[in-house]
């Protein structure tokens, strides 16, 4: 069965200083990766999307970045933090399926157990 | 291009039953719904496709108007598990690998 993994749980760090947070996947090959973030008692926004190694879509203009090194791993990085950025982040896979193929079509996203940022 | 869901919020008492909307103004390709409980991460529900498909899961069950770009969620005989915001997530032909989230309903059942 598949797992993902996301590090670390929790997160205080002061502005200014970089973040480095990971995501693994186990037990699939080459699945669609996502990075969200959810600001308290909001919705979740969609920050990072990635197809396969080295390929990663932007979707909001900010100071992080995303970098897809392996194909079951994901990180989103920033170089400096911003009070704004805290929140809690969420990695999500989906099945990187093809057109008419149950993963193709539906794209369901698995979620990993988040990291909670707190920027002082 | 946000989905809107409604109500925002909605209290019930155990047994009771409650309906979730999202609306869509640009044509769904599916709708995904999750379920996300007080600091975890949100969790698969279902998935519907258009065509108008109805699908359930114990209690819980949802339907596509593909005419209105809706989807429902229907929650009957509520149970205290229930509690938690519901969202759903939209994707468009085009697309589907990326979905756009509605803001949530959170949803509270009181004993």
């Amino acid at each position: 069965s598949q797992t993902i993994h996301q590090w670390p749980a929790t997160l205080v760090q002061p502005v200014g200083s970089p973040l480095s947070l990971e995501c693994t996947v186990e037990g699939t090959s080459n699945p669609n990766l996502y990075w969200y973030r959810q600001a308290a008692g909001r919705g979740l926004q969609l920050l990072f999307y990635s197809v396969g190694i080295g390929q990663i879509s932007s979707e909001v203009p900010q100071n992080l970045s995303a970098s897809r090194p392996q194909d079951r791993q994901f990180i989103l990085s920033s170089k400096k933090l911003l009070l704004s950025d805290s929140g809690f982040y969420l990695c999500a896979w989906s099945v990187q399926g093809l057109a008419g193929g149950p993963g193709g079509l539906k794209n369901e996203q698995f979620f990993g157990p988040g990291t909670r940022l707190t920027v002082l | 291009q946000q989905p809107v869901q409604s109500p925002q919020a909605v209290i019930l008492r155990e047994g009771e039953d409650a309906v979730i909307n999202c609306s869509s103004s640009k044509a769904l390709y599916s709708v995904h719904w999750y379920r996300q409980k007080h600091g975890e991460a949100p969790v698969f529900l279902m998935i519907l496709l258009k065509g108008g498909e109805q699908k359930g899961h114990d209690k819980i069950s949802a339907s596509f108007n593909e005419k209105k770009q809706q989807s429902s969620l229907y929650l009957t005989a509520s149970q205290l598990s229930y509690s938690g915001t519901y969202f759903c997530g939209t994707a468009y032909a085009g697309n589907n690998r990326k979905l756009i989230w509605g803001l949530g309903t959170s949803l509270a059942v009181n004993p």
